[in-house]
């Protein structure tokens, strides 16, 4: 599986951008990027995901660098329900039997 | 509302005891799958099921044991072998496809006494 390298943690002051930044240099052209996020004593929500092409939705935003070596996620005004630990992961969604793979992720912390 | 339902929240174990964490989805989705997360790290797959009665071992299967005789439920029994079982247990759910996500239950936090 590709490998993804994230900060262990940020903070960010309350309704103000945060950027959570991923590395994935060894991914591969058919990995797709996902992000998660886990609240506390909860299982992780679905955030966003993208294969070459910017996103957005209705929680966030993924800029996804050209040669898609690097992804950051964009939470436009950071609230206090915001603080969570963020997974940025890679799977081929072509492969049937692979799985997502969630490392430590980055633990944000949002300021009042 | 759809989605997926573990229970117990919290469940305690006496030492060689088995024990079972039950899973079900009402999102009639085919796939399946059982996380075992230890304070301060990420997620490890213990099993994982594509389809009804066929699953398969994750990374860490060892002193767990799981079936799937229905789409909507994917019991996980946690065996005297497995020697250290305190964690935060989660199930998770997917339909199958290009770019579809996990949605994933509450989970079970499980101590031994």
């Amino acid at each position: 599986d590709a490998k993804t390298t994230q900060p262990n943690s940020m903070e960010s002051n309350e309704e103000e951008p945060v950027h959570l930044p991923c590395n994935h240099s060894t991914i591969s052209g058919t990995d797709y990027i996902h992000w998660y996020r886990q609240l506390p004593s909860q299982g992780p929500e679905y955030v966003i995901h993208g294969l070459t092409s910017n996103v957005n939705n209705r929680m966030a935003s993924l800029a996804i660098a050209e040669d898609r070596k690097s992804s950051t996620l964009i939470l436009h005004r950071a609230t206090l329900r915001d603080a969570a630990v963020y997974y940025c992961i890679l799977r081929d969604d072509g492969n049937y039997g692979q799985n997502f793979v969630f490392g430590p992720g980055t633990r944000l912390s949002v300021l009042p | 509302d759809g989605g997926i339902t573990q229970s117990p929240k919290y469940l305690f174990r006496k030492e060689g005891q088995n024990v079972t964490l039950s899973c079900e989805q009402n999102l009639n989705h085919d796939a399946m799958y059982w996380y075992r997360q230890d304070p301060g790290q990420g997620l490890r797959l213990i099993y994982y099921s594509q389809i009804v009665n066929d699953f398969q071992k994750g990374d860490i299967a060892e002193g767990y044991s799981v079936s799937r005789e229905k789409k909507e439920s994917f019991p996980l029994t946690v065996t005297s072998a497995q020697k250290n079982p305190t964690a935060f247990y989660l199930c998770a759910s997917r339909q199958t496809g290009i770019a579809q996500p996990q949605h994933f239950g509450d989970g079970t936090r499980l101590s031994i006494l």
